[in-house]
């Protein structure tokens, strides 16, 4: 159980178009939904905290405007990229919590997604 | 505000051999604390996780880890490494923000290699 999964796996874009990564929870209803970045070699950084039905919550220096998040109903969740440049290439990661865990940081992680912008 | 220290950037162990990877965190009160793999290209795994009763977690894999309040670490362990668990791990401790939301606060990892 507790399933999640992004799509696409990679994708690669060119600069200055729009891409859109979705993350859905598979076997349960997702209350918060989470989207980080990595770089290489580096650790998982939050860009922001969605709740089901409300505006998504930014983490300091991250761009609204560029990184848009819309978590539409409790199993989806999308990130879209907007005029995507060369530096916004990373893995992206989304992970889900469920409303019914006892545990308030258990969060479910996704495969990822690799973004190229050429 | 709440960290995560794990001071070993990589660790190159041999098969067979033990296995611990060190986990340091800051947090004011009685912290959840998390245990993740991540094999290249892929997303985390959870490997375990602390939040109350015995300080001593058992995970999947083989893996535990010990809470120590007293040292505010959360090392994790292995007792015999195998070339399968070559990959990245990382430590978590989980925060509530001025925003009221619950989040991760990851390590920076750990690499692990395994010769053979």
């Amino acid at each position: 159980g507790a399933v999640v999964s992004q799509h696409p796996s990679w994708v690669i874009c060119k600069s200055g178009t729009s891409v859109k990564i979705e993350c859905r929870s598979l076997d349960f209803q997702a209350t918060t939904m989470f989207w980080y970045r990595q770089f290489p070699k580096q650790s998982l950084m939050l860009m922001a905290t969605s709740n089901e039905g409300s505006k998504a919550t930014y983490e300091q220096g991250v761009e609204k405007d560029k990184f848009l998040i819309n978590h539409a109903s409790l199993t989806l969740s999308t990130l879209t990229v907007t005029s995507a440049h060369p530096e916004d290439s990373s893995f992206y990661i989304c992970s889900a919590r469920s409303g019914g865990d006892i545990n308030p940081y258990e969060q479910y992680f996704g495969p990822g997604t690799r973004l190229t912008v050429t | 505000a709440q960290s995560v220290t794990q001071p070993d950037i990589h660790i190159t162990v041999s098969e067979g051999a033990s296995l611990e990877l060190r986990c340091n965190y800051s947090y004011g009160a009685t912290p959840y604390l998390f245990w993740y793999v991540q094999s290249p290209g892929q997303g985390l795994q959870l490997l375990l996780k602390y939040f109350s009763g015995d300080t001593l977690v058992q995970g999947i894999k083989g893996f535990e880890a010990e809470f120590k309040r007293s040292q505010s670490s959360f090392n994790l362990r292995k007792p015999s490494v195998h070339w399968s668990d070559a990959a990245e791990y990382f430590c978590a401790v989980g925060a509530v923000v001025n925003t009221g939301f619950q989040k991760l606060v990851f390590g920076t990892g750990t690499r692990l290699l395994v010769s053979p």
